[in-house]
């Protein structure tokens, strides 16, 4: 199957900096991507879908100067967690589509602590 | 606004048995509906993928139907091994057009004893 990587797997930060994290699809290339995020002992819960070429699409709830995407390659896009704070500590997780099936291929995760 | 339910939230089992997970979902144009495990603090791992216009999906101990007119879908795990301890989630795509991303129920977390 597809393979879609994300960076870092753990990071933790002070209360005020922000977070750039990386999804990659390794094997495929992918003009849609999807950001999840999943607080603990709940399920995902989609944020935004990024596009290739052009500005992302936010869920509703989710404040898009904060959470900076961008989708700069068909293989590569980055979600910035901006000015963080503690509540935004978390696991965000990526999928890209893959195949005529479009089935979502997710990365492995990365684990956000803000102190 | 399409809502994915999944029952039970919690299941413990002896090792060997056959079980049965569910899923439900409130708006049946769905395009297609995923099946995943998670294992704790770890990213999915994708199990099946039916497409509205199937009824079911086999891979090897895991059978996945769907039933879209009532909104649900069942995972039969055959034979349980305590390799099987995860959590299960189930994940809706709508018909809506576009790329759009999925919609997760909250999970059944499945303990297989030994």
């Amino acid at each position: 199957g597809a393979v879609v990587s994300q960076h870092p797997s753990r990071v933790i930060c002070k209360s005020g900096t922000s977070v750039k994290i990386e999804c990659r699809s390794l094997d495929f290339q992918a003009t849609t991507m999807f950001w999840y995020r999943q607080f603990p002992k709940k399920s995902l819960m989609l944020m935004a879908t990024s596009n290739e070429g052009s500005k992302a699409t936010y869920e509703q709830g989710v404040e898009k100067d904060k959470f900076l995407i961008n989708h700069a390659s068909l293989t590569l896009s980055t979600l910035t967690v901006t000015s963080a704070h503690p509540e935004d500590s978390s696991f965000y997780i990526c999928s890209a589509p893959g195949g005529r099936s479009y089935e979502q291929y997710f990365g492995p995760g990365t684990r956000l602590t803000v102190t | 606004k399409q809502e994915v339910t999944q029952i039970p939230a919690a299941l413990s089992v002896p090792e060997g048995e056959n079980l049965v997970l569910n899923c439900s979902f409130t708006d049946s144009a769905i395009y297609n509906l995923q099946w995943f495990r998670q294992d704790p603090g770890k990213g999915l791992t994708s199990l099946l993928l039916i497409q509205s216009s199937q009824r079911e999906q086999t891979s090897g101990r895991l059978n996945a139907s769907l039933d879209k007119s009532s909104g649900r879908s069942t995972l039969y795990i055959a034979a349980s091994q305590p390799g099987d301890s995860a959590t299960y989630l189930c994940a809706v795509r709508y018909s809506g057009g576009g790329a759009d991303g999925l919609t997760f129920g909250k999970g059944t977390h499945l303990i297989i004893q030994p």
